[in-house]
């Protein structure tokens, strides 16, 4: 079955840090890619997206995302996080289809 | 031009009553997707729908769930007989015909007591 890793389940960082959040994909032919982010109580905003073409992806708020099609990754990134940042960051695919399979998500804590 | 519009926004139900959750995809958008989630979990794919058709229920519970999403009206998500372990935020999405723009609503935040 398609599935979609988030192997940091809690990540804790003082601002200004820089940011790291993995995605990982099973294999299954051709691949959008998103990524999610929920602050507390509210609904899942887009953050970027990779359809094709350049695999870094510039997103909203200083966020991008690498799409390295060998490792089936689609990590994201940020140099400098704000404390407003502070939210669950959900990685998400679809495979040939239009559903999307999220992970797990990340939930990052961005400490003053 | 309104986003996708969940109501309502919260739900408390008793055990054992029916739960309708609606969905009114944005203008233009054709296709309507459930998801659910959990408590400290990630969002679960339930269902798929176009206008009067379920295109993939495959994560559908196979009792006491069902959707539809009529020619006229919003998506409704209907649990019948429902049990604490319903309780959840229920989120829709939709998006046009050749689209990949999913747009996510606010979400339901279903209480069973």
């Amino acid at each position: 079955a398609q599935s979609v890793s988030q192997h940091n389940h809690h990540v804790i960082l003082s601002e200004a840090a820089s940011l790291e959040l993995g995605c990982n994909y099973s294999y299954g032919g051709t691949v959008n890619l998103f990524w999610y982010v929920q602050y507390p109580g509210q609904h899942l905003q887009l953050l970027l997206k990779y359809f094709s073409g350049d695999p870094l992806v510039k997103g909203i708020k200083g966020f991008e995302a690498e799409f390295i099609k060998s490792k089936f990754s689609f990590n994201l990134r940020k140099p400098s996080v704000q404390w407003s940042d502070t939210a669950e960051y959900f990685c998400a695919v679809t495979w040939n289809t239009d559903k999307l399979i999220f992970g797990t998500g990340t939930r990052l804590q961005v400490f003053p | 031009n309104a986003g996708v519009m969940q109501n309502p926004r919260h739900l408390v139900r008793r055990r054992g009553q029916e739960a309708r959750l609606r969905c009114s995809p944005m203008k233009g958008h054709s296709h309507v997707y459930w998801y659910r989630q959990l408590p400290e979990e990630g969002l679960k794919f339930m269902v798929y729908l176009q206008k009067e058709n379920i295109i993939d229920e495959s994560g559908m519970p196979k009792e006491r769930f069902s959707a539809e999403f009529p020619k006229e009206g919003p998506s409704i998500l209907r649990i019948q007989q429902v049990v604490r372990g319903d309780s959840a935020a229920y989120f829709c999405a939709s998006t046009g015909a050749a689209s990949y723009g999913y747009t996510f609503g606010s979400g339901t935040r279903l209480t069973v007591v």
